[in-house]
């Protein structure tokens, strides 16, 4: 089975502090995902990366930033967070040629 | 613009009383459809992929159906652990990468 982690299950912040959000998959996957899910909003992606170093926009991109050294492991960094970006924040990843994702537990972040 | 909908956006069932969730969608060219299923708190869990209308897939008392506008998660007699949120998805390639683009869920209530 394929099995994606996520560093947190809750996550507490003050407004203004660096946030780091880690996930990591053990399936080889090349493809992975950082979403955010909000009530009312749904899933929205925020960055994707299909292969080690590269990265690629999303549709809500702004405030955040992402790395990934390594094939396993994607993590998304919010510089300076602030109370919008209070969230459920998922991880997912899927292999090249199959286009189904499989998602993490997710990551409840508040910013106070 | 390219978009899915889901209705209703609540269902609340009898157990035992089967019905269907809706997932419309206008998009330019559908390059598979997705159904996840998601339990308060948790990431998204796959449940299907059509590609082509007339497409069918089962499992359990779950039926996915796929039109050239629609698709239609039936359940046939659910019980309370049926209770979720039911997410549809169809696959973007307005990217470098294929991704999904989420509708807004049904959130299904099974009482017993």
């Amino acid at each position: 089975d394929v099995k994606v982690t996520q560093s947190s299950r809750y996550l507490v912040k003050r407004t203004g502090e660096k946030v780091f959000l880690e996930c990591v998959q053990d399936m080889d996957h090349e493809n992975m995902f950082w979403y955010r899910q909000d009530p009312g909003l749904g899933l929205r992606l925020i960055y994707f990366s299909y292969d080690v170093k590269m990265k690629e926009k999303g549709d809500i991109p702004e405030g955040y930033s992402v790395s990934r050294e390594k094939k396993e492991r994607f993590s998304l960094i919010l510089e300076s967070a602030s109370t919008n970006q209070t969230s459920m924040y998922l991880c997912a990843s899927r292999t090249s040629g199959i286009n189904e994702q499989f998602f993490g537990p997710g990551t409840r972040l508040t910013v106070l | 613009e390219d978009q899915v909908t889901q209705s209703p956006e609540a269902l609340r069932l009898q157990e035992g009383e089967s019905s269907s969730l809706n997932c419309s969608y206008t998009v330019s060219g559908l390059r598979g459809l997705f159904w996840y299923r998601q339990d308060p708190g948790k990431g998204p869990e796959f449940l299907f992929t059509l590609y082509s209308a007339g497409e069918e897939k089962e499992k359990e008392r779950l039926k996915a159906t796929l039109t050239k506008k629609e698709s239609f998660l039936h359940i046939t007699a659910p019980k309370p652990e049926d209770s979720a949120t039911y997410l549809c998805a169809f696959l973007n390639y307005g990217g470098s990468q294929g991704n999904l683009i989420f509708g807004k869920g049904t959130k299904l209530s099974v009482k017993p």
